[in-house]
C-alpha cells in the first residue's frame, strides 16, 4: 500500500521568508511518481511538479525548488522569498506505475503568508 | 484550451435523496478520475475510467455510490439515498494515460446534505 505523509498541518510565515514544506512516501513498488498540487482558498487543485523515481535532481523554478531524496523518501518543496499569493493549500501526492494510477494524497499543509 | 469542467458546482440536498454530478474532461484526455474532499479524510479516490477498460472502483465508499462515463468523454457520478456523511467537494480530473500523465482537476461540486 501506498502513503503520504504531510506533517506540518499549518505553517505561518512572514512574507519573504523562506518555507519548506515536508512530504514523506511509502511504497514497495519501484517505479512511482511524485507530486505536488496547490490548492488556493478558490480551491482548484493546481499541478506543480512531477517527479519520477529513477530521477533524483532536484529542480527549481522561480522561487520554488524540490529535494527529492529517495534514501530518507522524501519530497520537500521549499518557497524562497514567500508572498501573500503563496497562501494555499499544499498536496503532496503518489502514484505507482500501472494499475489504476491512483493519487494517494497527503492531507496537505496549509501554509498563511503575511504581510 | 479549455480544463476540466463540473457541474453543478454546489448542490444542498436533503437527506435520502439521489444526487448526479457531472463532469467534462479537457478533449482528448483518456483517463478520468473522481476523488472526494472533506475535512477528515482528505482527498480520497473514487473511481477511475480509461478508455473501453472496466473503472477501478476500489475506492468507491458504498454501493450508494456509482459512476458511468458515456463515449469516452463525459462522466456522472451518482449518489442514491444520501447521507450526511456524503458531504464533501467531489473533485474530478483527467489526463493522458501512462508515463507522465499528471493529472489535471475541475473545480469540484460542492455537496451539501441536510
Amino acid at each position: 500500500a501506498q502513503k503520504v505523509t504531510q506533517a506540518q498541518t499549518e505553517i505561518s510565515v512572514v512574507e519573504k521568508e523562506d518555507v519548506t514544506l515536508d512530504c514523506v512516501y511509502e511504497t514497495r513498488d519501484t517505479t512511482y511518481y511524485l507530486f505536488w498540487y496547490k490548492q488556493p482558498p478558490s480551491g482548484e487543485l493546481v499541478f506543480l511538479i512531477r517527479r519520477n523515481s529513477f530521477d533524483e535532481q532536484n529542480e527549481i523554478s522561480g522561487r520554488y525548488s524540490w529535494n527529492f531524496q529517495k534514501s530518507t523518501s522524501s519530497f520537500n518543496f521549499t518557497i524562497t522569498a514567500s508572498q501573500v499569493v503563496d497562501s494555499a493549500v499544499y498536496f503532496c501526492a503518489l502514484r505507482v506505475q500501472g494499475g489504476s494510477e491512483k493519487l494517494v494524497f497527503g492531507k496537505g499543509t496549509k501554509l498563511t503568508v503575511n504581510p | 484550451g479549455a480544463g476540466v469542467s463540473q457541474s453543478p458546482s454546489n448542490k444542498v440536498t436533503e437527506k435520502g435523496k439521489d444526487v448526479e454530478l457531472r463532469c467534462d474532461p479537457i478533449s482528448g484526455h483518456t483517463a478520468l478520475y473522481w476523488y472526494r474532499q472533506s475535512l477528515g479524510q482528505g482527498l480520497e479516490f473514487l473511481i477511475y475510467f480509461q478508455g473501453n477498460s472496466a473503472p477501478d472502483k476500489s475506492g468507491l465508499p458504498s454501493d450508494r455510490f456509482s459512476a458511468e462515463r458515456t463515449g469516452g468523454s463525459v462522466s456522472t457520478l451518482t449518489i442514491q439515498r444520501t447521507q450526511q456523511e456524503d458531504s464533501a467537494v467531489y473533485l474530478c480530473a483527467s489526463s493522458w494515460r501512462g508515463g507522465w500523465g499528471e493529472q489535471f482537476f475541475g473545480p469540484g461540486t460542492r455537496l451539501t446534505v441536510l
